[in-house]
């Protein structure tokens, strides 16, 4: 069955760096595009990033860009966001999710992780 | 991008039907048919139970169907039950971002 397992989120200070890790399973990793998505507390999802099956190709949130970068290791199946210059409203729990459709992105997420939360604080 | 516009509440009683609306742009709902709805309880990841407008994944009862009309995409559940009680997001592909979600509503089942 498809897992998705995220690590890596805690407590930092504002401008300080964290790096989330997504562990994939119960599928073939390097077929498929991924993605982070947030959600700050008690507010809605926000996307945040896409990478392409390869890691070519790559997209980002204008409230991130320049700041956080997606990158992959399908020999590992694991997904990763480094999250430089962190913020106080970059708080939220961060989730991997899976793009089903393994030929164009469709912006539909059919598998999630459970989360884990990255809270920016001094 | 802003995000996707849906009602903040919705409710209904068991065995009801309701809708939740969501309003979009032409550069997104309007423009594509990517559109996908998320069922998600307290604590716990996002649920997919609608794709590319009205298709539902394995598993989905088909009381929840999903249609669009315009830029606004809709999904009905009919037949409320009470563990339909959660918030529901909508979310498009969208031509500049590439995607946008909705601010989410809460349901409620009373």
């Amino acid at each position: 069955q498809v897992q998705l397992v995220e690590s890596g989120g805690g407590l930092v200070k504002p401008g300080g760096s964290l790096r989330l890790s997504c562990a994939a399973s119960g599928f073939t990793f390097s077929d498929y595009y991924m993605s982070w998505i947030r959600q700050a507390p008690g507010k809605g999802l926000e996307w945040v990033s896409y990478i392409s099956s390869s890691g070519s190709t790559i997209y980002y949130a204008d409230s991130v860009k320049g700041r956080f970068t997606i990158s992959r290791d399908n020999a590992k199946n694991s997904l990763y966001l480094q999250m430089n210059s962190l913020r106080a409203e970059d708080t939220a729990v961060y989730y991997c999710a899976r793009e089903p459709n393994i030929v164009v992105v469709t912006a539909t997420f059919d598998y999630w992780g459970q989360g884990t939360l990255v809270t920016v604080s001094s | 991008q802003s995000a996707l516009t849906q009602p903040a509440s919705v409710s209904g009683s068991p065995g009801q039907s309701i809708t939740i609306s969501c309003t979009g742009t032409s550069s997104d709902v309007g423009g594509y048919n990517y559109v996908s709805w998320y069922q998600q309880h307290p604590g716990k990841a996002p649920k997919l139970m609608i794709y590319e407008v009205s298709n539902r994944p394995s598993g989905v009862p088909d009381r929840f169907s999903g249609s669009k009309s315009g830029n606004t995409a809709s999904l009905t559940i009919s037949g409320l039950q009470a563990e339909d009680e959660a918030d529901y997001y909508c979310s498009s592909y969208t031509s500049s971002s590439p995607v946008v979600f909705g601010g989410g509503t809460k349901l409620t089942v009373l």
